[in-house]
């Protein structure tokens, strides 16, 4: 099946340095979807890419859909001690009655205030 | 809303017990999901539906039934546990759009629930 490499597993930053964190596969995908789950809860919706160069915002939050749809990346500028959290990339392929919706492993975040 | 509720919050079972997972959605999602998320192993599909009557193995169906009697409901069962079903559960939901964007599929998650089986 599709598997997608997540990269880093883990980050120690300071407030305010700027994070990027990407994502790869062998498989292309139509879709590619950023979470951020926190401690105890489920995986929140940060950002959504529809098409292949597709660059996103949101707020702090910027995230680019690849040329190749093979890989995307997710960039948090001018980090706070509440962006702490695991993040996820997730490909998805779609079309008519099919679903499948693959996640990477994750990327743990933590911010030293 | 209420948005995606899944009961029970945590569970211990024995080996070979049964149990079933419960979710209900209000947000009159056609779309439906179970995962099971393993330390450092992100999400695995278990199961999806695209409506009700309709279900489709995902990624490790095996040792799990689902059934998807109404659109808000997708309930899903461990016939007889097993260690390696000891993990967290999340249930998730999502509308299909029909036209304009290819699908957004936005998934809104459950709060999970955390299964161990002994």
């Amino acid at each position: 099946g599709q598997q997608l490499n997540q990269s880093p597993q883990s980050m120690f930053i300071q407030e305010g340095e700027d994070v990027s964190m990407n994502c790869t596969s062998s498989s292309i995908f139509n879709t590619w979807l950023w979470y951020k789950q926190e401690p105890g809860e489920g995986p929140v919706l940060l950002i959504a890419l529809y098409k292949a160069g597709e660059l996103t915002s949101n707020g702090r939050l910027t995230a680019q859909f690849g040329i190749t749809r093979k890989d995307s990346f997710l960039n948090i500028s001018a980090s706070i001690p509440s962006d702490v959290g695991i993040y996820f990339c997730a490909g998805l392929i779609s079309g008519g009655s099919n679903y499948k919706l693959t996640f990477g492993k994750g990327t743990l975040l933590t911010v030293n205030p | 809303n209420a948005g995606v509720t899944q009961t029970p919050k945590f569970r211990i079972l024995k080996i070979g017990q049964s149990m079933t997972l419960q979710c209900a959605q209000d947000m009159n999602h056609n779309y439906m999901y179970w995962y099971r998320q393993d330390p450092g192993m992100g999400l695995k599909l278990i199961y999806y539906s695209v409506g009700a009557g309709i279900t489709d193995k995902g990624e490790v169906p095996n040792g799990y039934n689902v059934s998807r009697s109404t659109t808000e409901d997708f309930p899903l069962r461990l016939e007889l546990a097993a260690p390696s079903q000891t993990s967290v559960y999340f249930c998730a939901s999502s509308s299909r759009r029909a036209s304009g964007r290819q699908s957004t599929d936005t998934q809104y998650f459950g709060p999970g629930t955390r299964l161990t089986v002994l």
